[in-house]
């Protein structure tokens, strides 16, 4: 099955400074590609998703870009706040396999930014 | 509100207890997922109904779980005879397989189980 690993597991940024977070995944077949915020007490919000016929997707601040020869994804949030504090998931899932629609998700990126 | 709700938000039971939980998914998406979170994890998926018909489950759901959706519409987690290894945050998710091609998942606030 499939494998997603996350990193880092934690990190620290100055608010205004930009954040990278890095997925790799096992199963060439994956072809979908979403990124989860959380909250503390809520569920994961999806925040930007990419499918593998892309390699790079901006929504404002936040962009993910795909490497689908080396089998990795990573999130990009520039010009970061406070309100960005959270925990990071990415995940991947084979889109158009049918009766397959499970998510499998890192293990996740604490973000803290400083003010 | 219209997104995908939990009941309860919390659960404190005693190991050995049967327990059930209930969500409600977007009213018009068809998909509803169970994951289960562990502290400091990724959500782990469960199982997956569309409409009233599950249609994959994880080697994660032992005998002792059980889900439901009889009407298409909300569904319940059963587990029985907790054990503590059972604890942990259940979460579901609703998407819709018409319009949206990506199949995106929107997630509830989970319910938080502990099994002393």
């Amino acid at each position: 099955g499939e494998n997603v690993e996350q990193h880092p597991s934690t990190l620290s940024v100055q608010e205004g400074d930009s954040a990278v977070i890095k997925c790799t995944y096992s199963d060439s077949a994956s072809n979908y590609f979403p990124w989860y915020k959380q909250e503390l007490g809520k569920g994961p919000q999806l925040i930007i998703d990419i499918r593998s016929n892309v390699g790079e997707k901006k929504d404002q601040r936040i962009a993910v870009t795909l490497n689908k020869t080396a089998k990795h994804f990573s999130l990009h949030i520039t010009e970061t706040q406070p309100e960005d504090s959270a925990v990071y998931f990415c995940a991947a899932r084979r889109e158009l396999d049918k009766g397959r629609r499970a998510l499998t998700f890192g293990s996740g990126t604490r973000l803290q930014v400083q003010p | 509100d219209t997104g995908v709700s939990q009941n309860p938000r919390h659960k404190i039971t005693k190991r050995g207890q049967n327990v059930t939980f209930r969500c409600d998914p977007i009213s018009e998406h068809n998909r509803l997922y169970w994951y289960r979170q562990t502290l400091g994890q990724g959500p782990e998926f469960l199982t997956y109904f569309q409409n009233e018909a599950q249609l994959e489950k994880s080697r994660l759901l032992s005998d002792r779980f059980s889900a439901e959706r009889p009407k298409g519409s909300f569904s319940t987690l059963e587990i029985q005879r907790t054990e503590q290894g059972d604890s942990a945050m259940y979460l579901c998710a609703s998407s819709s397989s018409g319009g949206d091609i990506t199949d995106t998942q929107y997630f509830g606030p989970g319910t938080r189980l502990t099994v002393l």
